[in-house]
């Protein structure tokens, strides 16, 4: 069965501070791996989406990593500020249209 | 800026009642989702469409049908709302893939639907 599989659940760090959050997956066939922001009350919205040939992929203070080899990701969040609070998911697809796995997604809240 | 709307962010119904949520997508995407989110549980797959009158199942279909008579428009139906379907409703948009590869999913806002 395809998984996702994302740590920590939570995360607390201070304002400033630099943080990595972890996705471990099992689908296959792989497509590509999406990191999402999701604020409160709203929707996702795109940080980084990598194919299998990407291993690095930044966007501002976010830089995603990929391992398709040990089918491992992470979301690394440099000098965090207080607008990344907010739950962070990890997708991960195959070559079906319809069919993308999620994580359930790391909590952060960055406090001042 | 490509967009996707809802057509409510809060909604509440009664048991039984019969319940629309509408999704419009602006960028001509082919594919269409919905979807559900609960805590603790993530988002899961309710229906998707990958074309005008097309439709497939997700993960959880029970208690749901969909319409997709517009390529720009999607609707998820409750034909009799119960308590255990209050939730946040996510609908995404994708261009169909070609190759199989970049399949960015653009998402709604999404509603909170509330069944007392």
């Amino acid at each position: 069965k395809n998984q996702v599989e994302q740590s920590p659940q939570s995360l607390i760090i201070l304002e400033g501070k630099n943080c990595t959050l972890q996705c471990n997956y099992t689908v296959s066939p792989f497509s590509n791996l999406r990191w999402y922001k999701q604020d409160t009350g709203r929707g996702p919205v795109s940080l980084t989406i990598m194919t299998f040939s990407e291993n690095t992929k930044s966007n501002g203070r976010y830089t995603a990593t990929l391992d398709a080899d040990t089918k491992q990701s992470s979301l690394h969040i440099t000098a965090s500020q207080l607008s990344d609070s907010a739950s962070y998911i990890c997708v991960v697809s195959g070559h079906n249209a319809g069919k993308s796995t999620f994580g359930d997604g790391t909590t952060l809240t960055v406090k001042p | 800026d490509v967009k996707v709307t809802q057509s409510s962010r809060y909604l509440v119904k009664r048991t039984g009642e019969k319940v629309f949520l509408e999704c419009v997508q602006d960028m001509d995407h082919e594919n269409m989702f919905w979807y559900r989110q609960d805590p603790g549980l993530g988002l899961r797959l309710i229906y998707f469409s990958y074309d005008v009158k097309m439709k497939e199942k997700g993960d959880i279909p029970e208690g749901y049908s969909v319409s997709r008579e517009k390529k720009e428009r999607f609707s998820l139906i409750l034909e009799s709302a119960s308590t255990n379907q209050t939730s946040m409703y996510l609908c995404a948009s994708t261009l169909r893939q070609a190759g199989g590869f970049y399949n960015e999913q653009f998402f709604g806002p999404g509603t909170r639907l509330t069944v007392l």
